[in-house]
C-alpha cells in the first residue's frame, strides 16, 4: 500500500517551454501532497505543500509563478515549470500523506533537463 | 527553524557486518517524529523506519533499528547484517506538530556503500 507514482520519469525540453509533472497516489487519498527539488548529491529541498482544493503554500525563495502547483483531486497533484530555463534542470520528487498518518510516501521522481 | 545534521557524508561497511549512521537534530518542540529514508540509485525514496518522540522504546524493523536519545537529540540508525542492497543514500528527517506533521526537514544524507 501507499504507492505514489510520477509521470514522466524523465523529460527533456527546450528553454522557454513549460513542462508539467504529475504526481498520483495510487491506493490512498492524499490530503496533502508535497513537491521537492533535489540537486545532485544533495538533500531534498521542499518547494511547496498543496492541499486538495486549495492554493499551494510555497517555501521561501520558491517562485509561485514559475512553479505552478495544482491539487485538483485527492489523488492527483501537478507541478508545472513555466518558461523553463537550464537552471531549472533538476530532480523533482513529490510525496503524499493522508490524514491518518504522519508519514510521507514518495514518488520515484522526475528528471528534468532543460536545454 | 529546525535543523537536522548528518555528520557522515559517506560510509562503507563489509557485507554481513553492522554499521551505524548518525543523525542529530535541533528543536524546541516536544511532539515530533523522526524518520530514516533510504534513496538507492533508482532515486526512489523508501521509508526505512520512524520514531515517535513520546515513545521511549527504540523502533526496530527487521535488520534496522534506531538509538533514540531524546535528551541528546540524537537519532542514529543501526543496520545489522548489511546486505549489498542496502547500498544507498540515507536521509534522516524530522517533522513536528508545529507543522501538522507535514513539513519535513531532511539532513544532508549519508552515502552508504556495502562491500562484498
Amino acid at each position: 500500500g501507499a504507492v505514489v507514482s510520477q509521470h514522466p520519469s524523465r523529460v527533456i525540453c527546450k528553454s522557454g517551454t513549460s513542462v508539467k509533472i504529475e504526481c498520483r497516489s495510487l491506493d490512498f487519498q492524499a490530503t496533502t501532497m508535497f513537491w521537492y527539488r533535489q540537486f545532485p548529491k544533495k538533500s531534498l529541498m521542499l518547494m511547496a505543500t498543496s492541499n486538495e482544493g486549495s492554493k499551494a503554500t510555497y517555501e521561501q525563495g520558491v517562485e509561485k509563478d514559475k512553479f505552478l502547483i495544482n491539487h485538483a483531486s485527492l489523488t492527483l497533484s501537478t507541478l508545472t515549470v513555466t518558461s523553463a530555463h537550464p537552471e531549472d534542470s533538476s530532480f523533482y520528487i513529490c510525496s503524499a500523506s493522508h490524514g491518518s498518518t504522519d508519514t510521507q510516501y514518495f514518488g520515484p521522481g522526475t528528471r528534468l533537463t532543460v536545454l | 527553524a529546525q535543523t537536522v545534521t548528518q555528520s557522515q557524508p559517506e560510509m562503507s561497511v563489509q557485507e554481513a557486518e553492522t554499521v551505524t549512521l548518525s543523525c542529530t537534530y535541533d528543536t524546541s518542540e516536544s511532539n515530533y517524529y523522526l524518520f530514516w529514508y533510504k534513496q538507492p540509485p533508482s532515486r526512489q525514496m523508501i521509508l526505512v523506519i520512524h520514531q515517535e518522540a513520546y515513545k521511549q522504546q527504540n523502533a526496530t524493523e527487521n535488520r534496522f533499528s534506531v538509538n533514540f536519545q531524546k535528551a541528546a537529540k540524537s537519532f542514529s540508525l543501526k543496520i545489522s547484517d548489511s546486505q549489498l542492497g542496502d547500498t544507498a543514500m540515507y536521509f534522516c528527517a524530522f517533522t513536528s506538530r508545529k507543522y501538522n506533521f507535514n513539513k519535513f526537514y531532511f539532513g544532508s544524507g549519508t552515502k552508504l556503500n556495502v562491500k562484498p
